[in-house]
């Protein structure tokens, strides 16, 4: 069975540029989840969604970071505009039920110049 | 405010040792603890424990939970240099099953 399937693997661009992560879920998998990975902050939760909408975007830092769950097999997560501290990994995860592990994506390694 | 705490951060093994990994919360209405292994990418499941006392095996790999305690560890015994990674531990901190995370420990394994 394929995994979470992320893309781009790396982003590198300019400060002030729009970057857009991708994700694919397992397919019927009913949570998806992005997280940032940093040395300093760890692994931290962003956003996460329950069938296509949003439930906590609690742990978005700013209005500069956007994402959207159009429909079951795909997410965005947009930064706009980017800053050198947004650089980091950024993964998906996706899990079938409330209380299921979840499953992660390869991640996309962020650099923002 | 929920906590997970691991302990050590870091520590350094020789092939063929145990090493014993360590994870307390705090976390209202707990229901489960996860474990992760994370090497050069993506974290990758390892257990997910809910109930006290009963251990939790695959191959080298074991865990427990302690309810009581508030804790749980992770055994790795008789290593190998392909265990080196991150061990996170997690635990659901609401309604929906959202993470948090500890800092994880890393772990290196020396030939």
């Amino acid at each position: 069975d394929a995994g979470v399937i992320q893309s781009p693997r790396h982003e590198v661009t300019e400060m002030g540029q729009e970057v857009t992560l991708r994700c694919k879920p397992i397919s019927g998998h009913d949570y998806l989840f992005w997280y940032r990975q940093t040395m300093m902050r760890g692994l931290e939760l962003l956003i996460y969604f329950n069938n296509n909408v949003p439930i906590d975007d609690s742990g978005m830092p700013e209005d500069r970071f956007s994402a959207k769950m159009p429909n079951a097999s795909f997410s965005t997560l947009k930064i706009q505009p980017s800053e050198p501290r947004d650089s980091a990994v950024y993964f998906c995860a996706s899990s079938f039920g409330r209380d299921q592990p979840q499953h992660f994506g390869d991640g996309t390694r962020l650099s923002i110049l | 405010e929920d906590k997970v705490v691991q302990s050590p951060l870091s520590l350094v093994v020789h092939e063929g040792d145990t090493v014993t990994l360590n994870c307390s919360y705090e976390v209202t209405n707990f229901r489960s603890l996860l474990w992760y292994k994370q090497e050069k990418k993506a974290p990758t499941f390892l257990f997910m424990l809910t109930s006290s006392g009963i251990e939790k095996k695959s191959g080298r790999l074991s865990s427990i939970l302690d309810k009581k305690e508030l804790f749980s560890i992770l055994n790795i015994t008789a290593t190998q240099t392909g265990d080196s990674a991150i061990y996170l531990c997690a635990v659901p901190t609401d309604s929906w099953g959202k993470l948090q995370f500890g800092a994880g420990t890393q772990v290196v394994v020396t030939p």
